[in-house]
């Protein structure tokens, strides 16, 4: 019962370097969503793919780019890393396409340090 | 405004206590409504959902949707410990794949 993976777990960077957030799912679902999670401001959508090979911008795109490689994987990558973007990330799939009110999974969260 | 507004807490209760937590929104829509849960250090996962208004009871949980008021409710009976977690509301229109619009959460703590 996989569900949702997300690699690396913890992560800090230092100002200015790039990195990528990996994540799969098993579940066979078409939409998959990064999420970032801060105090205060509860989760916001970053990317989400809403079928292979399509990807749209959330509330807060800004600084990140994602690459949908196949149905089920979904990367998140920072190319300049920023202070501001410390946060907690999730990454989510559903079955989408609105089926029975599109229930999002979540993996188990990265928590991404920026110095 | 924001679309979903929902107090954060904390809230704090004796364990037995009936635990009540809300959201507003704004967006008449909006037709699905989730309640997840996250416990500390771990990704939300789904506890209720509802389509358009009305209740659903599971267990010690019920879910009541009033679209007139645009308010949504997650009541908790008999309140457990276990229980103590980050609770977010989440809703979305039913039109395509639209991405859901979670509330800030409302961090709740059940005292034994």
């Amino acid at each position: 019962n996989a569900g949702v993976t997300q690699t690396p777990k913890f992560q800090v960077l230092k100002t200015g370097q790039s990195m990528t957030l990996q994540c799969a799912q098993d579940m066979n679902h078409n939409s998959m969503y990064w999420y970032r999670q801060d105090p205060g401001m509860g989760l916001r959508l970053i990317y989400y793919s809403a079928s292979e090979g399509t990807t749209d911008k959330g509330e807060v795109p800004n600084g990140y780019n994602v690459s949908r490689l196949n149905k089920r994987e979904f990367s998140l990558r920072l190319e300049s890393a920023a202070p501001s973007q410390t946060s907690v990330y999730f990454c989510a799939s559903s079955v989408g396409e609105d089926y029975s009110g599109n229930t999002i999974y979540f993996g188990e969260g990265s928590w991404l340090t920026v110095v | 405004q924001k679309e979903v507004e929902q107090d954060p807490g904390p809230l704090s209760v004796p364990e037995g206590a009936i635990v009540s937590l809300n959201c507003t929104y704004s967006n008449s829509a909006f037709q699905y409504f989730m309640w997840y849960r996250q416990y500390s250090r771990k990704g939300p996962e789904l506890l209720m959902y509802t389509y358009s208004s009305g209740n659903k009871e599971d267990g010690r949980f019920t879910a009541q949707v009033d679209k007139s008021s645009k308010y949504i409710s997650l009541f908790i009976r008999d309140s457990q410990p276990s229980d103590s977690a980050t609770y977010l509301c989440a809703m979305r229109a039913p039109s395509g794949n639209t991405p859901l619009v979670f509330g800030k959460g409302t961090r709740l703590s059940v005292i034994a």
